[in-house]
């Protein structure tokens, strides 16, 4: 029973380059996240969706995309990589609680 | 500006002792979740509350909830190492609304 699992765990990128942060879930729950974590700052809600097909900005979509084409994946990406991108990154799906993922720690210079 | 506010920010205590961590808003929320944060790991859901005044315990911690559902405490009675971590609560102002997380509580319970 896996829950969550993103890849990769730590990624560096230059600044411009574009990378897809992977999530995917074994739960079938049809609601999923991306949250980005600042020290200090909790966690701010990027992107969100109720469904396969659905998605939705949340607090801090700007320079972000995602895609669910499937109930299981939800990508995240990134493209023009920023330093205000560096952050650590998770993806979580909810069923009467979140179920998140271990993080993907990424360092944009 | 912070939805929930959470307090303190940092909280180093020995093995043992009791404590309380705080998490308030001006807003109502319909219901309020504590998680707790280790290193390197995503946040992990300890306990859901949804009635005003509600209390809920878990082992060694007890969570309430206000009676106006703007706030809410964590008290963790005779700490140990295992309690040290980054402790999140995070509120929804309405059914099937997202989350809002508050910047947490980092505990250092020390042997």
């Amino acid at each position: 029973n896996a829950g969550v699992t993103q890849t990769p765990k730590f990624r560096i990128l230059k600044i411009g380059q574009s990378m897809t942060l992977q999530c995917t879930q074994d739960m079938n729950h049809n609601y999923m996240y991306w949250y980005r974590q600042d020290p200090g700052m909790g966690l701010k809600l990027i992107y969100y969706s109720v469904g396969a097909g659905i998605t939705d900005k949340g607090e801090v979509p700007n320079g972000y995309n995602v895609s669910r084409s499937t109930t299981e994946d939800f990508p995240l990406r990134l493209e023009l990589a920023a330093p205000s991108q560096t952050s650590v990154y998770f993806c979580a799906s909810y069923s009467g609680g979140y179920t998140f993922g271990s993080g993907t720690r990424l360092t944009v210079v | 500006t912070q939805l929930l506010e959470q307090s303190p920010q940092f909280l180093s205590i020995q093995e043992g002792e009791n404590l309380t961590v705080y998490c308030n808003s001006s807003s109502v929320f319909s219901s309020l979740q504590w998680y707790r944060q280790e290193p390197g790991e995503g946040p992990v859901l300890l306990v859901t509350v949804v009635t005003g005044g509600e209390v809920k315990k878990l082992k060694r911690l007890t969570f309430q909830f206000g009676d106006a559902r703007k706030d809410s405490s964590l008290h963790i009675t005779a700490a140990q190492p295992g309690d040290t971590g980054l402790y999140l609560c995070a509120g929804a102002r309405g059914y099937g609304q997202n989350f809002v997380f508050g910047p947490g509580t980092r505990l250092s319970a020390l042997p």
